[in-house]
């Protein structure tokens, strides 16, 4: 099993919908979660980051962390075209960036 | 401003070249480091520099070599590589090695070895 588990997708909604992504993950000691979002042929970009359980919204886009589920996920209110990208979660204990364990991301589309 | 710049962004070489590539950030970060990504693959860490020192060398082949002449600037001297290093080449930096900060991606170097 692998320690961080992210629906890959496909993923395609209608421009306006909301998006739900979501990890799942297995190492209790994971306290720091990322979203970053990937265009095609490009860098990661740092989207959302937030500190063991709660919400955090930034514009269009909510993080939702349940320590207890072991479960994170990114929300899209509004949909866009231009969201149409790779969503990868990453998370890691505290201490070391190296122990930044990536989802395997989920492709989504977005459609105008 | 967060920014991390990498050079070049495409680059083709032979299996018997040298090349290097390069990565700068002015956020005063201490934490800088190389990825590889393959197509659909999440990145995958190579090397971490931590206060220009090389911290983690994730068991990389040695025909990659990492170099930091300054906590702004990381090179990655590439020699003798395989078809296989065909990647997406990333680099990375945050506030520190050990602290929390966010982890900042630059474009990316996408390499082509013939």
């Amino acid at each position: 099993q692998k320690e961080v588990e992210q629906d890959p997708g496909p993923l395609s909604v209608p421009e306006g919908a909301i998006v739900s992504l979501n990890c799942t993950y297995s190492n209790s000691a994971f306290q720091y979660f990322m979203w970053y979002r990937q265009y095609s042929r490009k860098g990661p970009e740092l989207l959302m980051y937030t500190y063991s359980s709660g919400n955090k919204e930034d514009g269009r886009f909510t993080a939702q962390v349940d320590k207890s589920s072991k479960y994170i996920s990114l929300f899209i209110r509004d949909s866009q075209p231009s969201d149409s990208a790779t969503y990868l979660c990453a998370m890691r204990a505290s201490g070391s960036a190296r122990q930044l364990t990536f989802g395997s991301g989920t492709q989504l589309t977005v459609l105008p | 401003d967060t920014e991390v710049t990498q050079t070049p962004k495409h680059l083709v070489m032979g299996m018997t070249n040298k090349k290097s590539l390069k990565c700068e950030q002015h956020m005063g970060h201490r934490a800088m480091y190389w990825y590889k990504q393959k197509a659909k693959k999440p990145p995958e860490l190579m090397f971490v520099y931590s206060y220009e020192k090389l911290s983690i060398n994730e068991s990389v082949p040695s025909r990659f070599s990492p170099e930091c002449p300054n906590s702004s600037l990381l090179n990655l001297h590439l020699h003798a590589l395989q078809p296989e290093d065909s990647a997406l080449y990333l680099c990375a930096s945050s506030e520190g090695y050990s602290n929390t900060g966010e982890l900042f991606f630059g474009e990316g170097s996408r390499l082509t070895v013939l």
